[in-house]
């Protein structure tokens, strides 16, 4: 059973205008979420994240945004540029579990094109 | 330059040849996690250590060893590679707690044939 869920698998958006990648989330133990962007042939490269006791976190032209009653947490890119075509994962982790462990659980990520 | 560093970066292999995947960090980071992603199904954890001499089993141990003897290294070893493993490979490692995400390896790309 997916417990992280990136319903889109691609998303193009114009340069300038804003980027939403939306995720999904079933274990209402997930406490801490993070965003990642993969371009080709590298590894994931970590953008932002939050904590549950926030509903916003802000990084320059990345905002995560965070509704815990609907399990959902969105990434706003704004504006969009050509070098954020890449793959977006969404995490999460039950970052206060008993063993202290630090586990990500990873959505199947979101290709986003920005067409120049 | 914070690192995390994986060789092979390419490797092709036959079935049942074993195999070590090597991975190391050099930013003292006590947590480190073998990942592996395949086509339409993200990233799915292999294995997982919080320290020297402490690992555990994610979501898809199956036909993979690691060790930690040293906190730097966290190879990963495939005893008997099928063709079902065939994939893409990350090491990831991190501090304790989440504030900065993990740092990942650049890859291996694995082909079992």
């Amino acid at each position: 059973d997916q417990q992280v869920k990136q319903n889109s698998p691609s998303l193009s958006v114009q340069e300038g205008r804003i980027s939403i990648l939306n995720c999904d989330y079933t274990n209402s133990m997930f406490d801490y979420f993070l965003w990642y962007k993969k371009y080709p042939a590298e590894g994931p490269t970590f953008l932002i994240s939050i904590s549950s006791i926030k509903d916003k976190n802000e990084d320059g032209r990345f905002t995560v945004f965070l509704n815990k009653s609907a399990k959902h947490l969105s990434l706003h890119i704004v504006p969009s540029q050509p070098g954020d075509s890449a793959v977006y994962f969404c995490a999460a982790s039950e970052e206060y579990s008993g063993a202290g462990s630090y586990q990500l659980t990873f959505g199947k990520g979101t290709k986003l094109s920005v067409i120049p | 330059e914070a690192q995390v560093t994986q060789n092979p970066r390419y490797l092709i292999t036959v079935t049942g040849k074993k195999l070590t995947v090597t991975c190391s960090q050099n930013m003292n980071h006590e947590y480190m996690s073998w990942y592996r992603q395949d086509p339409g199904l993200g990233l799915r954890q292999i294995y997982y250590s919080m320290n020297v001499e402490v690992t555990d089993k994610g979501d898809v141990p199956e036909g993979y060893k690691v060790s930690r003897k040293e906190k730097r290294n966290f190879p990963l070893i495939l005893e008997s590679p099928s063709p079902n493993q065939t994939s893409l490979y990350f090491c990831a490692s991190s501090r304790q707690g989440l504030d900065y995400g993990y740092t990942f390896g650049s890859g291996t790309r694995l082909t079992v044939v």
